[in-house]
């Protein structure tokens, strides 16, 4: 079964430091891989997402992930976190079957002034 | 512009009623997914339908019921019998020629 684990239900970082998300997924095939991003009380908007083109996604808001196959992974960056960085941040994969998406649980990204 | 349109924003329900939740896309998507959140988790899939007048149970489906009588609207019943109703709901649809979702900005529901 497809399944996706999130490191860190918190992350902190200072204003201008480097965001590092984690993300390991496991899937038996090659996977679409998304990051999603959600503000208090709001839906999820799309980040980025993987679909077995480049292994390195650039998204919006200056955010970026790298498929690595070998770590089973797609670790989400931003080389310089900005207070409006602070949100709640969601990778998934889509499921082989019905298209669903299988949700990690979530990283909170606290910025710090 | 093109979107999905959840309402309301917040709702609250008491003991013993249905409530419905109302999710409309202008997309023209074929798939639409109504997702439970809840804190400190992931969304959790309740109903998934890719046709009208078709939908399939999700992971948490218990307590709860859909309809899709047109391709725009997929609203998504909270009865009695679902015990925990308290959450965040997403509505999501998708193109399924192509890879991408996208989401209402949801309805939180409260039981009073």
């Amino acid at each position: 079964a497809q399944s996706v684990t999130q490191l860190g239900s918190h992350v902190s970082v200072s204003e201008g430091a480097l965001v590092l998300l984690r993300c390991n997924y496991s899937s038996s095939v090659p996977p679409y891989l998304f990051w999603y991003v959600q503000y208090p009380n709001q839906g999820l908007q799309l980040l980025l997402k993987y679909t077995s083109a480049a292994t390195l996604v650039k998204g919006i808001n200056g955010f970026e992930a790298e498929f690595k196959k070998s770590e089973t992974s797609f670790h989400l960056t931003k080389p310089s976190a900005h207070m409006s960085d602070a949100a709640e941040y969601f990778c998934a994969v889509r499921a082989d079957s019905n298209y669903q998406l299988i949700w990690g649980a979530g990283t909170k990204l606290i910025i710090k002034p | 512009d093109g979107g999905i349109t959840q309402s309301p924003k917040y709702l609250f329900r008491k003991e013993g009623q249905n409530v419905t939740l109302s999710c409309e896309q202008n997309l023209n998507h074929d798939a639409m997914y109504w997702y439970r959140q809840d804190p400190g988790q992931g969304l959790r899939l309740i109903y998934y339908s890719q046709i009208v007048n078709d939908f399939q149970k999700g992971d948490i489906a218990e307590g709860y019921s859909v309809s899709r009588e047109k391709k725009e609207s997929f609203p998504l019943t909270v009865t009695s019998a679902q015990k925990n109703p308290t959450a965040f709901y997403l509505c999501a649809s998708l193109d399924l020629g192509r890879i991408g979702y996208t989401f209402g900005s949801g309805t939180r529901l409260t039981v009073v």
